[in-house]
């Protein structure tokens, strides 16, 4: 089955730039989307389809998708953005849904 | 205002079967969209358990599917899972979610999740 990877974490200063990746076989030939999730909350979608961004998610959430990897990019990261974020596809090989395994954003 | 709101027993027997229900407001079961149930153990990522379309249509993970079993509820807006045989493994949070658009990809709105535990 199609396998998606992620780092455990990430850590960066406020103000900077987070980049959290999304390792899989030609992700570029699908569609990614990816997460975000506070403790103790439900997961919110805030990029879809390799790049787009729902209605009231900032502008500083971007996302990108070539090779065998995806990135989401977070500028000017604030304390806010501390959270997991899990990137999706959805594999029409084998006809289901696969998450990567999470990274836990820590701003310091 | 699309809300998803999941409901459950909380608490079930190892073996029994896991009935779990997602009520939706402001917005209708049947239109052009798949329903998700997608589930979280405690410390872990997200498990993606099956998708349905209001005609019926199911995706289910294949690693679950001998056990799961997902509705529409057309008359109630809401959704249904039921997972048999449940396991230990089975102790996680379970989310119902609104696919992007009318076909199989992410998912937009999600339920605030209910938390079920397999005991003995």
């Amino acid at each position: 089955s199609y396998v998606l990877t992620q780092p455990p974490s990430v850590s960066v200063a406020p103000g900077q730039t987070a980049k959290i990746t999304c390792g899989g076989s030609d992700i570029e030939t699908k569609s990614v989307h990816w997460y975000q999730q506070r403790p103790g909350q439900a997961p919110v979608l805030v990029v879809y389809d390799d790049g787009d961004r729902p209605s009231g998610i900032p502008e500083r959430f971007s996302g990108s998708n070539s090779g065998d990897t995806a990135t989401l990019t977070i500028s000017r990261v604030e304390a806010g953005d501390e959270a997991d974020y899990s990137c999706q596809v959805w594999d029409s090989s084998s006809y289901q849904a696969v998450f990567g395994g999470g990274t836990r954003l820590t701003v310091l | 205002q699309v809300h998803l709101q999941e409901s459950g027993p909380g608490l079930v027997k190892l073996s029994d079967t896991l009935s779990l229900t997602c009520a939706v407001s402001g917005y209708s079961v049947s239109s052009d969209h798949w329903w998700a149930w997608i589930r979280q153990t405690p410390g872990k990522g997200l498990e993606w358990i099956g998708y349905i379309y209001p005609s019926g249509s199911t995706y289910y993970s294949p690693s679950l599917k001998s056990r799961v079993t997902m509705t529409v509820d057309r008359s109630r807006n809401q959704i249904s899972l039921k997972l048999t045989s449940v396991s230990l493994v089975d102790t996680a949070m379970y989310y119902c979610a609104r696919s992007i658009g009318g076909a199989v990809r992410g998912v937009d709105y999600w339920g605030q999740g209910t938390p079920v535990t397999v005991a003995s």
